[in-house]
């Protein structure tokens, strides 16, 4: 089992949709969250990172459930430019080494 | 342009040859990062420096990869008699202290052995 697991989809989506992932991880010390978004053939950029009390960056909301050991992603209003990859981000040592998970590949339909 | 820079972008190399990437990290980054990314997969860890040292290593770092970063600043990503297995986009990251506001990516090298 991978320490970092995500739905690869893909999700399809219509345009305008509320569309919501989630991502679990095994190692119960892990300390910090992340979302990250990757376009296809492109380095990864931070979306967001992940609070114990949930945060919200516009259309974006993200969560923690230390209890069930997941984070999620809820995209509102979702528009064409929101498809790509979003990859789930854990880190779980004192040397903040990232472990990823594969992604979940979003795609938004016209 | 004061994010982290990669070059190449891309290589192509015959298996058996040796190969070297660099990375310029965001100069007031003192944590850099060495990440393999396959198709489909999410990045995985190489290797990092604190400054000049490096202080992890990967199992995935054979004795045919190594890193320097000898000044604390670029770092450079060695691989010697390349594999078609090595075939990947190699990514640097850069972050100040722990990273817990996250990491900084170069757009990468994309190695493919032929």
């Amino acid at each position: 089992r991978k320490e970092v697991e995500q739905d690869p989809g893909p999700f399809n989506v219509p345009e305008g949709a509320t569309v919501a992932f989630n991502c679990t991880y095994s190692n119960s010390a892990s300390q910090s969250f992340f979302w990250y978004r990757q376009d296809c053939r492109k380095e990864p950029k931070l979306l967001m990172s992940v609070y114990s009390s949930g945060n919200e960056d516009g259309r974006f909301t993200a969560q923690l459930n230390r209890a069930s050991q997941y984070i999620s992603l809820l995209i509102r209003d979702s528009k064409l430019s929101d498809s790509a990859t979003y990859l789930c981000v854990v880190n779980r040592g004192s040397n903040y080494q990232l472990i990823w998970g594969a992604g979940t590949k979003l795609i938004i339909k016209p | 342009d004061t994010g982290v820079s990669q070059d190449p972008r891309h290589k192509i190399t015959k298996r058996g040859q040796n190969v070297t990437f660099r990375c310029d990290p965001i100069s007031e980054h003192n944590r850099l990062y060495w990440y393999r990314q396959t198709l489909g997969q999410g990045p995985e860890f190489l290797t990092y420096f604190q400054n000049e040292a490096q202080l992890e290593k990967s199992r995935l770092l054979s004795d045919r990869f190594s890193a320097e970063r000898p000044k604390g600043s670029f770092s450079t990503l060695e691989i010697q008699r390349t594999e078609q297995g090595d075939s990947a986009m190699y990514l640097c990251a850069s972050s100040w202290g722990q990273g817990a506001g996250g990491y900084t990516f170069g757009s990468g090298t994309r190695l493919t052995v032929v």
